[in-house]
């Protein structure tokens, strides 16, 4: 079985400052994991993936996210909070087919100039 | 590549009406695609499976005879929410897998519909 969780339903930094959303899963197989960013009705856009390459994993608008198999964590960070980030974030993890998908409960970032 | 749409966008209908929910794969051919469910402010909820030319799974405690699902091509998967009422009212996602691509394990999800029924 698999799931998800994500620390935090809200997060709110500064413009400029760190962002540092977290996501820990459980797994009883190699996982594959996501992040995802949705904005206000609209659907899911793929930000990165990990799928047992690097354990670092760059994606885009300068998201990154590093698989810590000894944490069971993969957080998303960016390094400077812009305030086109403020969004929906959620986390999903499936088996290597793809079948199942598990996301987190997603976590709304806010961005104060 | 790998484009996912949903049509309508949005739709309002009367309680007791019938809506139909398309959920197109653009560029390639899905041989699985996905209906999800969100309510506001929360995650999404997997409703149902959809393999090309079979029947859907569908997760437990969803309704198979409100929620009717049908994936007569690989392109194409509808969601039909029969007879609706108010507490169908929701953001409904689908999204599609092609396992002609080395990411085949990944699905690429659709812009959503927004149902609201009165």
């Amino acid at each position: 079985a698999q799931s998800v969780t994500q620390l935090g339903s809200h997060v709110s930094v500064s413009e400029g400052a760190l962002v540092l959303l977290r996501c820990n899963y459980s797994s009883s197989v190699p996982p594959y994991l996501f992040w995802y960013v949705q904005y206000p009705n609209q659907g899911l856009q793929l930000l990165l993936k990990y799928t047992s390459a690097a354990t670092l994993v760059k994606g885009i608008n300068g998201f990154e996210a590093e698989f810590k198999k000894s944490e069971t964590s993969f957080h998303l960070t960016k390094p400077s909070a812009h305030m086109s980030d403020a969004a929906e974030y959620f986390c999903a993890v499936s088996d290597r087919t793809g079948n199942q998908f598990y996301f987190g409960t997603g976590t709304s970032l806010t961005v104060i100039p | 590549g790998a484009v996912v749409s949903q049509h309508p966008s949005r739709v309002i209908c009367k309680s007791g009406t019938s809506v139909k929910i398309e959920c197109r794969s653009l560029d390639f051919q899905a041989t699985t695609m996905f209906w999800y469910r969100q309510f506001p402010k929360k995650s999404l909820m997997l409703m149902a499976t959809s393999n090309e030319g079979s029947k859907a799974t569908y997760e437990q405690g969803v309704e198979k005879d409100k929620f009717l699902i049908n994936h007569a091509s690989l392109t194409l998967s509808t969601l039909t929410v029969t007879s609706a009422h108010p507490e169908d009212s929701s953001f409904y996602i689908c999204s599609a897998r092609d396992w002609t691509r080395s990411s085949y394990n990944e699905q690429f999800f659709g812009p959503g519909t927004r149902l609201t029924v009165l």
